[in-house]
């Protein structure tokens, strides 16, 4: 079945540390999308990728990097620039083009330990 | 800034009662609406809306986009529990195909 799958799905960090989300799509989809998402609010935009090797900063990207070297990854590192990581983190993907809807991961859940 | 605001944040109701379920935006070329259900992990895509005044159906949901008010609205009749979810509205800048997403609706329906 196609669809994006995101590893792991519970992570825990240590103080000082870097960790890195998977985030992987065998849709075809061209441009991918990585989300925070805090309880009680909604969405926020870190990064994304409209095509291989570019992305774009979101509105959250401080505390994050993400690289785009294959149509079907999409990884995000948070550093430990990022002092305050706890929260839950969806991927998305589309195909580029107007009035295509993003579809998600099942997310993953990051805490500090 | 690009925005969007959901309301209610909650909502709790009977089953086999109906909601409505709000989104206002400030979006600078504004492109088109989404609705989204989140239950336990995954966001699923529900509808767009691009066109004010038309209104999409699926089942016991529908929705409906007022491009002069800059809203929309979720209808979901006859309520069942497993309506029970967050719904996310969303809006999509022409251009930067990206969405700014509202703080969401937490829907509970009680048997």
């Amino acid at each position: 079945d196609g669809g994006i799958t995101q590893s792991p799905k519970y992570l825990f960090r240590k103080e000082g540390q870097n960790v890195t989300l998977s985030c992987e799509q065998n849709l075809n989809h061209d441009a991918m999308y990585w989300y925070r998402q805090d309880p009680g609010q909604g969405l926020r935009l870190i990064y994304y990728s409209q095509i291989v090797n570019d992305f774009q900063k979101g509105d959250i990207a401080e505390g994050y990097s993400v690289s785009r070297e294959k149509k079907e990854s999409f990884p995000l590192t948070v550093t430990s620039a990022q002092k305050n990581p706890t929260a839950f983190y969806l991927c998305a993907s589309s195909i580029r083009g107007l009035n295509q809807p993003q579809h998600f991961g099942d997310g993953t859940r990051l805490s500090i330990l | 800034e690009d925005k969007v605001v959901q309301s209610p944040l909650s909502l709790v109701v009977h089953e086999g009662d109906t909601v409505t379920l709000n989104c206002s935006y400030e979006v600078t070329n504004f492109r088109s609406l989404l609705w989204y259900k989140q239950e336990k992990k995954a966001p699923t895509f529900l509808f767009m809306l691009t066109s004010s005044g038309i209104e999409k159906k699926s089942g016991r949901l529908s929705s409906i986009l007022d491009k002069k008010e800059l809203s929309s609205i979720l209808n979901i009749t006859a309520t069942q529990t497993g309506d029970s979810a967050i719904y996310l509205c969303a809006v999509e800048n022409q251009g930067a195909q990206k969405l700014v997403f509202g703080q969401g609706t937490r829907l509970t329906i009680n048997p």
